[in-house]
């Protein structure tokens, strides 16, 4: 069975820096994908970045970019030049690669709740 | 495009009750999956519906069932309601047919049960 580890409950940034989120998982799978959601007090998850396991190269989205140690398996959050619109709670998920399907089966972690600071 | 939409927002029951929760994917899209968040549980995977069928199941009993129809509209049902089942239930949408989809959510259905 596949498990997500968030281990920092909560963490606090000033505005316009940089933080990192950290997320580990398990797996005995080989091709699989991994995903930082975003979820602010409004309540609706929004995806904020993916990583396709075979693909070695960073993913990166504006601000957002994962440090992705498929050997670690490790794949941590860096949210560059914070907003107070970055408040949220992320959380880490993982999914199974399907051959020539897919399984929406996401498995997250606990979440980490960060709050950026004016 | 509209957004992934649940009906209803909020839902009061008491226990022993049952409860239908209403999801409508985005338009074109085939797959709906249904998560449950609690406080102390987090996130987890309820079912996932493609094409009318259950495609994936996670591990809750089966007073949790759910279905699909033809137009990818999703409903899930809870039977004989207990406390434990306050939640804020989520629903999923994504074409379905490959795992680079994106899934988008909904704001939720709040259930409590008193």
């Amino acid at each position: 069975a596949q498990t997500v580890t968030q281990s920092q409950p909560e963490m606090s940034v000033q505005e316009a820096e940089t933080v990192t989120l950290s997320c580990t998982y398990d797996t005995s799978e080989n091709n699989y994908y991994l995903f930082w959601y975003k979820q602010p007090p409004s309540r609706q998850m929004i995806l904020v970045i993916r990583q396709e396991a075979y693909k070695q190269q960073n993913a990166t989205e504006n601000r957002f970019s994962v440090n992705f140690q498929k050997a670690a398996k490790s794949f941590s959050l860096k949210i560059s030049d914070s907003q107070l619109g970055d408040t949220a709670m992320y959380f880490c998920a993982f999914m199974k690669h399907v051959k020539g399907g897919a399984t929406n089966k996401l498995i997250f972690g606990t979440g980490t709740l960060l709050a950026v600071q004016p | 495009k509209a957004g992934v939409t649940q009906t209803p927002r909020y839902l009061i029951k008491t226990r022993g009750q049952q409860v239908t929760l209403s999801c409508s994917p985005i338009s074109g899209h085939r797959s709906v999956s249904w998560y449950q968040q609690t406080p102390g549980q987090g996130l987890q995977f309820l079912f996932e519906y493609f094409s009318e069928t259950q495609r994936n199941k996670g591990n809750f009993p089966g007073r949790f069932s759910g279905r699909q129809f033809s137009n990818s509209r999703s409903e899930m049902n809870v039977s004989t309601l207990e406390l434990g089942d306050s939640a804020l239930y989520l629903c999923a949408s994504s074409p379905g047919t490959s795992g680079r989809d994106e899934q988008f959510f909904g704001p939720g259905t709040r259930l409590t049960v008193l």
